[in-house]
This record gives structure tokens, sequence and C-alpha cells, in this order.
């Protein structure tokens, strides 16, 4: 069964930060692994998404990156603002039947003007 | 949510009660899904869809059914609510299927219910 665990659980950064998010799984036969972000009471938006064969994708202030091999995945948010806060999800999508994607607690964000 | 709405947004209910929620989307996506969000677990896959009257069973099906009549709407349906059900509730679609590694999940807003 697949595992994905997000570290640190919740940040505090202040503003003009560089950071970076973990996300960690534990069985790499993945399709693709996706980064997620989910503002308090709302649905979850996709940020970036990154396939297997891929290394990583980037996306305006935002560069995520895949090492299949030993299962971790780094999202990395350039000079940090304070609409940055939120949570940030990563979710791996696997071939097991009736999973799909599985998701990691998430880190929750906090930049500080 | 780009085309894609979820109804009720907020329900209370009693125990035992039947609940229906609805996920209905405008942008024809083949794949459909529903999620439950709960601290100390994330989310986590109810069922899903991939095409009209096509669903199968997900990680936490267990009280729960869902039919898919046409492509736009994917009902949830709690048969006797239970008060492990009290949860938020996702519902989210995709044009691709998993195997295609490009599945780009688009979430709805989410309904949230509590079962007294």
């Amino acid at each position: 069964k697949q595992e994905v665990t997000q570290i640190p659980a919740a940040l505090s950064v202040p503003e003009g930060e560089n950071l970076v998010l973990n996300c960690s799984f534990t069985d790499s036969a993945i399709y693709n692994l996706q980064w997620f972000r989910q503002d308090p009471g709302k649905g979850l938006t996709s940020l970036l998404l990154i396939q297997s064969s891929q290394r990583e994708q980037t996306s305006g202030r935002l560069n995520a990156s895949l090492d299949k091999s030993s299962g971790r995945s780094t999202l990395y948010i350039a000079a940090s603002q304070p609409g940055d806060s939120a949570t940030y999800l990563c979710a791996v999508c696997t071939p097991y039947a009736g999973n799909m994607l599985t998701f990691g607690g998430g880190t929750r964000l906090m930049v500080k003007p | 949510d780009a085309g894609i709405t979820q109804s009720p947004r907020h329900k209370v209910t009693e125990t035992g009660t039947p609940v229906t929620l609805r996920c209905h989307q405008t942008e024809n996506h083949r794949y459909m899904y529903w999620y439950r969000q709960d601290p100390g677990h994330g989310l986590r896959l109810i069922h899903y869809s991939y095409g009209v009257k096509d669903t199968d069973k997900g990680e936490v099906s267990d009280g729960y059914s869902v039919s898919r009549s046409k492509t736009e709407d994917f009902l949830l349906t709690l048969e006797s609510a239970t008060s492990s059900q009290t949860s938020v509730y996702f519902c989210a679609i995709s044009d691709l299927g998993p195997d295609s590694g490009a599945n780009v999940l688009t979430f709805g807003a989410g309904s949230r219910l509590t079962v007294l």
C-alpha cells in the first residue's frame, strides 16, 4: 500500500524567503506526482504535475522535482509572498485499483509580511 | 470552480437518515471522483467513475454508494448516515485516466456534512 508523508506539517516564514516543502512516498511504481494548494474552506487547486518519466516541472515561482527511485519530491517556492499562505498537498497517482491518488497530510504554510 | 459544482455545500443531518451529495460538471470530463477529507487522514478516495454507469470502489467505500446516469452528474449516497461519516466531501474531475500519467484533477469547493 502506498503511503505519502509530508514534512514539515507546518511552516512559518517571513516574506521574501525561498522555501522547500518535502514529500516522500513508499512505492516508486507511480504514474505521476501532483502538488496541490488548498486555501481554508476551499477545494484543491492543482499546481504542478510531474509524470513518472520527468524530473521536474516549473510554473512561475514554483518548481517541483521528482526522484522516483528514492521516493521523494520537493516543491520549491521562490521569493515567498503572504498570498502563498495555504496548505500544500502532494499526491501520487498509482496503478493500484481503487486507489488512484494517495495524498499526503499536507504542509500548512504561513508567510508573514 | 472551473465548471464543477457541489451541492449542498453544507448539510446537517441525523444518524440513520439518507443523504445524497451531488457533483455537477460542465467540462464533459470522463472521470469523476468522490473524496473525503478528515483531520489526521488527509483525502481518501470513496468511489470513482470512468464513464456513464461505470463506477468502482475506492479505498473507503463502505457505507457509500454512487451513481452516474449522465456524464455531467455523479451522485454520492449515504444510505443511512453515521457520525463517522461527518466529513468534508470533495468531488473531482479529470479528462484523462490515471494510466495516462497526465490526469490533472480539478476539485469542487467541497460539501461539509455533519451527522449528529
